[in-house]
């Protein structure tokens, strides 16, 4: 089946140590994007690429980067994690139209 | 900049009951808009969208730009339907860019 892969499902890191969350897709899909949801909130969207375009939300915290070295994955790299970013990290693609297919999250504990 | 808000954190029907999640939008071009459905342990996925107007495993949602509302019905409700539903709207950022704003989600529980 075609899908949304995201690698760990769960990952723990020490605070201030840097961390890669990973993503990947079979669905061939031109867009991605990275959404961060604290409990009981809403996904926030992070950043997104269309193709190699990088796109970043304007309250994006510069300690989140990612990288997309081709077109079946994306990396989200969290440089220095703190208390505060402890969450679920969804992947999502998208064909260029607005239905998103999500993966299954990685919920991310900062120690 | 757009908004979603879903007023309902929490909704508890019984089975057989008519239920409605409510969504309101802010959004000052023309919108599109989607439910979204997390049940236990599963990924968030698409239910609907508005501009389909398809009824998926019973539910329908109209979208009421007097209003601004998209509220998700379902006239008979099943204990499968309990999970979490998020509400959300697409702007288009240019060209083929597009964003999705989600809603806080309602848990719905259905109870037998």
């Amino acid at each position: 089946d075609a899908m949304v892969i995201q690698n760990p499902r769960y990952q723990v890191t020490q605070f201030g140590k840097p961390v890669t969350l990973s993503c990947s897709q079979t669905l061939n899909h031109n867009v991605m994007y990275w959404y961060q949801q604290k409990s009981s909130q809403a996904p926030k969207l992070l950043f997104h690429y269309y193709d190699k375009d990088f796109n970043n939300e304007a309250d994006t915290p510069d300690n989140f980067q990612s990288r997309r070295p081709n077109t079946s994955f994306c990396f989200l790299d969290i440089r220095s994690p703190g208390l505060g970013d402890a969450a679920m990290y969804l992947c999502a693609t998208s064909r260029g139209d607005p239905e998103q297919f999500f993966g299954p999250g990685t919920r991310l504990t900062v120690l | 900049a757009q908004r979603v808000t879903q007023p309902e954190k929490l909704l508890s029907v019984f089975k057989g009951a008519p239920v409605e999640l409510k969504c309101n939008y802010s959004y000052s071009g023309s919108p599109e808009l989607f439910w979204y459905v997390q049940y236990s342990r599963q990924r968030l996925q698409l239910l609907l969208r508005h501009i389909s107007r398809e009824s998926i495993k019973g539910f329908t949602a109209d979208l009421n730009k007097g209003e601004t509302s998209f509220h998700l019905k379902k006239p008979f409700a099943q204990e499968e339907d309990s999970a979490m539903y998020y509400c959300a709207l697409s702007a288009n950022s240019g060209g083929s860019n597009y964003k999705l704003t989600f809603g806080k989600g309602t848990l719905l529980t259905v109870n037998p």
